[in-house]
């Protein structure tokens, strides 16, 4: 049981370079969540998606937009990537509804650099 | 809006001695608390939760935490540490509102257990 899958698992882009940050879990999970973490911040919410179709923007959504692409797939795009992007990211998944009981379950995060 | 606190960023501790990760929230409505626990290039994982009932509720290897309403806390607390203990901790918490619910974390708290 893989439970939630991030690709790619390292990542270098350039300033103005876009890129996408694939998600898939195998839970059968309702909500999905992109988090990025940066030292010192904790984890911060970007998007999240209650259910399949739809998407919401979390607590720091500038530069990002997500795809819910069917139940078991939520995608992260930065199309223009900047230095301030460098980070973390994670994607997790819940049971229920945008997390009501809180357990999430997360990947082993991407981490991307931008020069 | 919500919020976590975790005073200390940083906890050295001796391996078999006691230790406590302070958090505290600020919600004057009802929550959901957790604590979560980041192993070095890993996702996070969930240690423990209170969503209601026993404020002393008790996690994976021997962690429990105490939810104190009056205080606002929720403090991590182990008797004996072990070296595979280091890592890093993170409290949320989810606070119940009818306009739906989402999951905030604190900005962790790095424990380093020694010999």
């Amino acid at each position: 049981n893989a439970g939630v899958t991030q690709t790619p698992k390292f990542q270098v882009l350039k300033t103005g370079q876009s890129m996408t940050l694939q998600c898939a879990q195998d839970m059968n999970h309702n909500s999905m969540y992109w988090y990025r973490q940066d030292p010192g911040m904790g984890l911060r919410l970007i998007y999240y998606s209650a259910s399949e179709g739809t998407t919401d923007k979390g607590e720091v959504p500038n530069g990002y937009n997500v795809s819910r692409l069917n139940k078991r797939e939520f995608s992260l795009r930065l199309e223009s990537a900047a230095p301030s992007q460098t980070s973390v990211y994670f994607c997790a998944s819940s049971r229920l509804d945008r997390g009501l009981n809180g357990e999430l379950f997360f990947g082993e995060g991407s981490r991307l650099t931008v020069l | 809006a919500q919020s976590v606190t975790q005073l200390d960023s940083q906890v050295p501790v001796f391996e078999e001695a006691p230790v406590e990760l302070r958090c505290n929230y600020s919600s004057s409505v009802s929550v959901y608390l957790f604590w979560y626990v980041q192993y070095p290039n890993q996702g996070l994982q969930l240690l423990l939760k209170y969503l209601s009932g026993s404020t002393l509720v008790k996690g994976i290897n021997g962690f429990e935490a105490e939810f104190n309403k009056s205080q606002t806390s929720f403090h991590l607390r182990k008797p004996s540490v072990h070296i595979s203990d280091t890592a890093e901790y993170f409290c949320a918490v989810n606070i119940l509102t009818g306009g739906g619910n989402k999951l905030t974390f604190g900005t962790g708290t790095q424990l380093k257990v020694e010999l």
